[in-house]
């Protein structure tokens, strides 16, 4: 069982470039979240889905685009990389049983946009 | 106005003493509190639920004060280990399960 995974860890874009960041989870979790953490502002929600092929905007969608086309898999997109998307991404996933709210987070993708 | 504030520290704590810590919310929505963990360069984790007046566990314990809008996290004989980032977090009765993240407190514990 290895939680929620996200692929690639680290990644170094020109402006303009394109990237899609990959979130994987073997929990059978029916929401998942994307988020960015910068420093000083805590972690902003970019896009979420709360089931297979659907999907929502978050706090901060602007410059990304998402897609959930299976149910384990949560896919964000920078469709032309600006700086102000530098950030550490993280991808989150949850069942929402029993009130927990408890989210599962992977271990990051740190984004330099140069 | 942030949603959820917190003191971003750092508290600086020597072994095996006490530290405390709050994080106001304004959105009186807010129905479910968490504080979770972040260590350096890592994923936050879920450290404890608060969901009525508090609750603890083992050497930490969580309050939380619906009428001033504020929750508090209480550590006792601190560890090491315990050096990290606490996140506050807040899920409204309007949210599909998204949370209003606090930009959290660091804490580092010294020998």
């Amino acid at each position: 069982n290895a939680g929620v995974t996200q692929t690639p860890k680290f990644r170094v874009l020109k402006t303009g470039q394109s990237m899609t960041l990959l979130c994987a989870q073997d929990m059978n979790h029916e929401y998942m979240y994307w988020y960015r953490q910068d420093p000083g502002m805590g972690l902003r929600l970019i896009h979420y889905s709360v089931g297979e092929g659907t999907t929502a905007k978050g706090e901060v969608p602007d410059g990304y685009n998402v897609s959930r086309l299976k149910k384990q898999n949560f896919l964000l997109g920078l469709e032309s990389a600006a700086p102000s998307q530098t950030s550490v991404y993280f991808c989150a996933s949850n069942r929402i049983a029993g009130g927990a709210y408890e989210q599962y987070f992977g271990p990051g993708t740190r984004l330099t946009v140069t | 106005r942030k949603e959820v504030e917190q003191d971003p520290g750092p508290f600086n704590v020597p072994e095996g003493a006490t530290v405390a810590f709050n994080c106001t919310y304004s959105n009186s929505a807010s129905q479910s509190f968490f504080w979770y963990r972040q260590d350096c360069r890592k994923e936050p984790k879920l450290l404890m639920s608060v969901y009525s007046s508090g609750n603890e566990d083992g050497r930490f314990t969580a309050q939380l004060n619906r009428a001033s809008q504020y929750i508090s996290l209480l550590i006792r004989d601190s560890k090491l280990s315990d050096s990290a980032t606490y996140l506050c977090v807040a899920l409204t009765t309007d949210s599909w399960g998204k949370l209003q993240f606090g930009a959290g407190t660091q804490v580092v514990v010294t020998p």
